[in-house]
């Protein structure tokens, strides 16, 4: 199933903003959380994650918030740049062999 | 460093018709693998995992099976495929075992259009 959903389906941003986006999340025994980049056509890669004993954590020029108080996620891309366009996945788990539980996506879009 | 390859990148077959997609990871043993299917505009559905040779869990009823031959090595099958198969299938593999937090890496996928 998908418990793990995404607020907006489209994001458009110019090029040197900052991105933002959410992801909220259902099962509360999740305790790790991931975001994937998708380019069209190819493989989700691997972007941040986040355990649940943590509320933020950064990679370079992106940064992951979790509040589990109420089970949101966020990815923040700092000056986004146009090979940024993609669509962006979270997913959790509570660890398992069953691997990970995915959102919809959201589609980052890239204004110049 | 290890790699996942996934074949063929793109797939056209008529309904009714076989299936069979392989998925190899190289650099790793003993990995824990899997197939998902992405469907436009929605998110991945695991379909099915594997944590050893022979061991296959299903996660959903449908027209497909999967089998490990071999330690690294994956095959997503089909004796008779449906307008409804179509899709992008994703073949992946988990890092690490043993750590109970991790995460997936994916091969390059498969576009197939039952038609």
């Amino acid at each position: 199933g998908e418990s793990v959903g995404l607020h907006l389906p489209t994001l458009s941003v110019q090029e040197g903003d900052n991105s933002i986006i959410n992801c909220a999340y259902s099962n509360s025994a999740s305790d790790y959380f991931i975001w994937y980049k998708q380019e069209s056509g190819k493989g989700p890669q691997f972007i941040i994650d986040i355990r649940s004993n943590m509320d933020k954590r950064q990679g370079q020029r992106v940064t992951v918030l979790l509040n589990k108080t109420v089970k949101h996620l966020s990815l923040q891309i700092a000056a986004t740049q146009p090979g940024d366009s993609a669509v962006y996945f979270c997913a959790e788990t509570r660890g398992g062999a069953d691997g990970l539980t995915f959102g919809k996506g959201t589609h980052l879009i890239i204004q110049p | 460093s290890q790699t996942i390859h996934q074949w063929p990148a793109t797939l056209v077959q008529p309904v009714g018709s076989p299936l069979s997609l392989e998925c190899t990871v190289e650099g790793t043993s003993n990995p824990n693998l899997y197939w998902y299917r992405q469907a436009a505009g929605r998110g991945l559905q695991l379909l099915f995992y594997s944590v050893g040779i022979g061991q296959i869990s299903s996660e959903v009823p449908q027209n497909l099976s999967a089998s490990r031959p071999q330690d690294r090595q994956f095959i997503l099958s089909s004796k008779k495929l449906l307008l409804s198969d179509s899709g992008f299938y994703l073949c992946a593999w988990m890092g690490n075992i043993g750590a109970k937090y991790e995460k997936l890496f994916f091969g390059s996928g498969t576009q197939l259009s039952v038609l």
